[in-house]
């Protein structure tokens, strides 16, 4: 079985600032991480997944995300904010020989402020 | 990244009609398509797990006979909501993974269903 926690639905940080966005996981084998970004009334867009190798992931919009197996960790981080940046946040754990389904945290909705 | 379309975008039907959604995978070959449901302001439900050629696979609690899944191509997925309710009125999503890149899933931009 796999689970995720996504640790605070609301996120607010000010233009500039550091983004944090946590996610821990659970699973009894390896573990194939993912971050979505989804904006209003839209589909979810890939920001980052990890599979195997460098645990420190670079994705897309200046997001990255590490990958620490001690504390089943991987956090999203953005050094710093853009408005553009606001938007709900999903953490998501798939496996090898789980059919590669896709199991979801709650989210974690993103505001930016001035 | 791979891109993934459905339509229609937002359809509103009368309670007792039925519906079908179309996923499609634009630029490359999925024999594997997903179904999500979303409820406002809450995570992704896997619904069924569309394999072409095949039956889907249904994840617990999910109508097989409310919710036809039919992968007849490896582009084309679809869902039909059969006899609508207005309980079923929600965000559908779906995804397609490219097996050119392993384990991921593209979404589809989502389709907003309203039952009267």
């Amino acid at each position: 079985a796999q689970s995720v926690t996504q640790l605070g639905s609301h996120v607010s940080v000010s233009e500039g600032a550091l983004v944090l966005l946590r996610c821990n996981y659970s699973s009894s084998v390896p573990p194939y991480l993912f971050w979505y970004v989804q904006y209003p009334n839209q589909g979810l867009q890939l920001l980052l997944k990890y599979t195997t190798g460098a645990t420190l992931v670079k994705g897309i919009n200046g997001f990255e995300a590490e990958f620490k197996k001690s504390e089943t960790s991987f956090h999203l981080t953005k050094p710093s904010a853009h408005m553009s940046d606001a938007a709900e946040y999903f953490c998501a754990v798939s496996h090898t020989g789980g059919g590669n389904k896709l199991t979801f945290g709650t989210g974690t909705q993103l505001k930016v402020e001035l | 990244g791979a891109v993934v379309s459905q339509h229609p975008s937002r359809v509103i039907c009368k309670s007792g009609t039925s519906v079908k959604i179309e996923c499609r995978s634009l630029d490359f070959q999925a024999t594997t398509m997903f179904w999500y449901r979303q409820f406002p302001k809450q995570s992704l439900m896997l619904m069924a797990t569309s394999n072409e050629g095949s039956k889907a696979t249904y994840e617990q609690g999910v109508e097989k006979d409310k919710f036809l899944i039919n992968h007849a191509s490896l582009t084309l997925s679809t869902l039909t909501v059969t006899s609508a309710h207005p309980e079923d009125s929600s965000f559908y999503i779906c995804s397609a993974r490219d097996p050119g890149q392993g384990k991921t899933q593209y979404f589809g931009p989502g389709t907003r269903l309203l039952v009267l």
